[in-house]
Parts: C-alpha cells; structure tokens; sequence
C-alpha cells in the first residue's frame, strides 16, 4: 500500500545510546515531518523538510538531528537518547496541506 | 506564536448521545483546519478539513465540524455517538506558507456502551 513507512515499530535504549528512525514515503510528497506525542501534548513538531534538501526546526528539536536523504526518506536521529525523550514518534509528508502519517515508532529510553 | 487549544481533555458519553469537541486557534491570517482521529494503537486518520468554501464540513463517520472565523473555531460534532467513536481525537491547524501542521492537545472521548 502506497503511504508512509516508519521502522522500527517499537524500540527500547539505554540513556545515552544512540538510535536512527527511518522514514520513506512513495508519494512523491515534496514536505516531511517528524512528530512526537505524548500523553496531554498533543502532537509536537521536532523538525521537518519542505524540500528535499532542506531542514527546519519545529518547536521541540533539541536533542535531535534529522537528514533528508533524498525525496522519499527523512531519518531522526538521537546522538545521546535521554529519558525524555520516551515517546510516540510520528513521521508525515505533505503535497501541500494535506498530510499522511505513518504508524509511529514507540520508543521508550531506560 | 500560534497555538491550537482543546479544551475537552477527557469526554465521557453515553452511546446515542450527541458529541461536541472545541477547538480554537490563535492566528489571524489564512488557515487550513482539520480533525484527526486516533483509534487504541492505531496512527492518526483524517476525519474531516475545511480549506475554504463552506464553512460546515462533512467527514467520514457522520462526523461534521464548523468553522466559524470570528470565534476562531473549528469544533466537532456527531449527533449520536457509537461505542466504536472510543479514541482521541486532535485538532490541527495547517497556517498557509508556514508549511507545517499545528496540533491541539488531544481530546480523548470515551464512549460506555
């Protein structure tokens, strides 16, 4: 099925391991997003990519990096995981407005 | 900075009961508006967008939503609730040349059968 393909789908590390959550979409959408949720935040930006290319800062990017490997692919990186950083991790891409997301990644940092 | 408020955090109904979830945003120029739904350990599907034209919008599952741009308001409604409606829901704001989507907190409805 055509969409957003996140993995992994689950993933538990140790504080200060490092980790890379893929992300591939074969719509041919030009915008990519990386989300985090948590329970009674809603969904929060981390970063995202209007372009291929290109890489902005959303509202809660520290801690992360993010590459846009090309079109379909747009991986978030934690360098050193923190207990804070347990969570949902949603990645979305975007023709223009509207927005298809994956099925998340559940990390959880111990 | 814009923001997106949910003031519903939790909601409890009863099946057959009538449903409204607000949503209000903070920004005064031209905004694309959504709802999305989150079942139990599914990802977010989208219920319904207004980008212009008639302000009450029709999404899948009889839900409907109005926006009403002196309130800046977009909330939620379903006439009668089923038990299968149990998820949370989110509004989401798309602000044009931001090029990014703005979500509210999350409503999380319960529906007891």
């Amino acid at each position: 099925n055509a969409g957003v393909t996140q993995t992994p789908k689950f993933q538990v590390l140790k504080t200060g391991q490092s980790m890379t959550l893929q992300c591939a979409q074969d719509m041919n959408h030009n915008s990519m997003y990386w989300y985090r949720q948590d329970p009674g935040m809603g969904l929060r930006l981390i970063y995202y990519s209007a372009s291929e290319g290109t890489t902005d800062k959303g509202e809660v990017p520290n801690g992360y990096n993010v590459s846009r490997l090309n079109k379909r692919e747009f991986s978030l990186r934690l360098e050193s995981a923190a207990p804070s950083q347990t969570s949902v991790y949603f990645c979305a891409s975007s023709p223009d407005r509207s927005y298809t997301f994956g099925s998340g990644t559940r990390l959880t940092v111990v | 900075a814009q923001s997106v408020s949910q003031h519903n955090h939790h909601v409890i109904l009863s099946e057959a009961a009538s449903l409204e979830l607000g949503c209000n945003y903070s920004y005064g120029g031209t905004v694309n508006l959504f709802w999305y739904v989150q079942y139990p350990g599914q990802h977010l599907q989208l219920l319904l967008k207004y980008f212009s034209g008639d302000p009450l919008v029709k999404g899948i599952k009889g839900f409907e939503a109005e926006f009403i741009k002196s309130k800046f308001s977009f909330n939620l409604r379903k006439p009668s609730v089923q038990w299968s409606d149990t998820a949370e829901y989110f509004c989401a704001v798309h602000i044009q040349g931001a090029q990014k989507l703005v979500f509210g907190q999350g409503t999380r409805l319960t529906i007891n059968p």
